[in-house]
């Protein structure tokens, strides 16, 4: 079974620098799905960014990418010139990609706290 | 477009007690997968129905059940509320089975 660790409950960072969030997972699959997600209070799961196993190349959205270490199952996102509106709980996911992989497996989160 | 759509928001009930939640899906989508959210965790996967048949179930008692309609909306149904019941339950929406995932915004399950 496929299992996701965000060893970092808490972090927090000063408005318009940059914060680093860890995940880590296991899976014996070689093909596959890695997903960033935004919690804010409203409670609706947000995607950030989503990652293919398969691509070498980090994604990037905007203020937001990610640091895709395949070999050693590592995802963390990096967040640049962080805003208040990013303070929110954060969740690590992976998904397979082959049929029948439905469902999403999320980390325990990580809250991110935003300083003026 | 509308979005994901959840009701009730917020729910309250007696342990023993019998609850039905419901899902509104994403103009366009044909599957729709529930995922129970205790306070302080990620959510854990229910279940997931596809063009109205149940498509994998998380590792959930059979108490959790679950309808998908013509179409598309669904409806999560736990019978025999127990206190750890309490949670948010979230829906997802997508295109396909392994496609995007949209959420609701959730509704949130009291037993007392």
């Amino acid at each position: 079974a496929q299992t996701v660790t965000q060893s970092q409950p808490e972090m927090s960072v000063q408005e318009a620098e940059t914060v680093t969030l860890s995940c880590t997972y296991d899976t014996s699959e070689s093909d596959y799905y890695l997903f960033w997600y935004k919690q804010p209070p409203s409670r609706q799961m947000i995607l950030v960014i989503r990652q293919e196993a398969y691509k070498q190349q980090n994604a990037t959205e905007n203020r937001f990418s990610v640091n895709f270490q395949k070999a050693a199952k590592s995802f963390s996102l990096k967040i640049s010139d962080s805003q208040l509106g990013d303070a929110a709980m954060y969740f690590c996911a992976y998904r397979g990609r082959f049929q029948g992989a439905q469902k999403l497996v999320f980390g325990q989160g990580t809250r991110l706290t935003i300083n003026p | 477009e509308t979005g994901v759509t959840q009701s009730p928001t917020h729910l309250i009930k007696t342990r023993g007690q019998q609850v039905t939640l419901r899902c509104s899906s994403q103009s366009g989508h044909n599957t729709v997968s529930w995922y129970q959210q205790a306070l302080g965790q990620g959510p854990q996967f229910i279940f997931q129905y596809y063009r109205e048949e149940e498509n994998g179930r998380g590792n959930f008692p059979p108490r959790f059940s679950g309808l998908q309609f013509p179409n598309y909306s669904s409806e999560l149904n736990v019978n025999a509320l127990e206190l750890d019941d309490s949670a948010l339950y979230l829906c997802a929406s997508s295109l396909e089975t392994n496609t995007e995932a949209f959420f609701g915004q959730g509704t949130r399950l009291t037993v007392v």
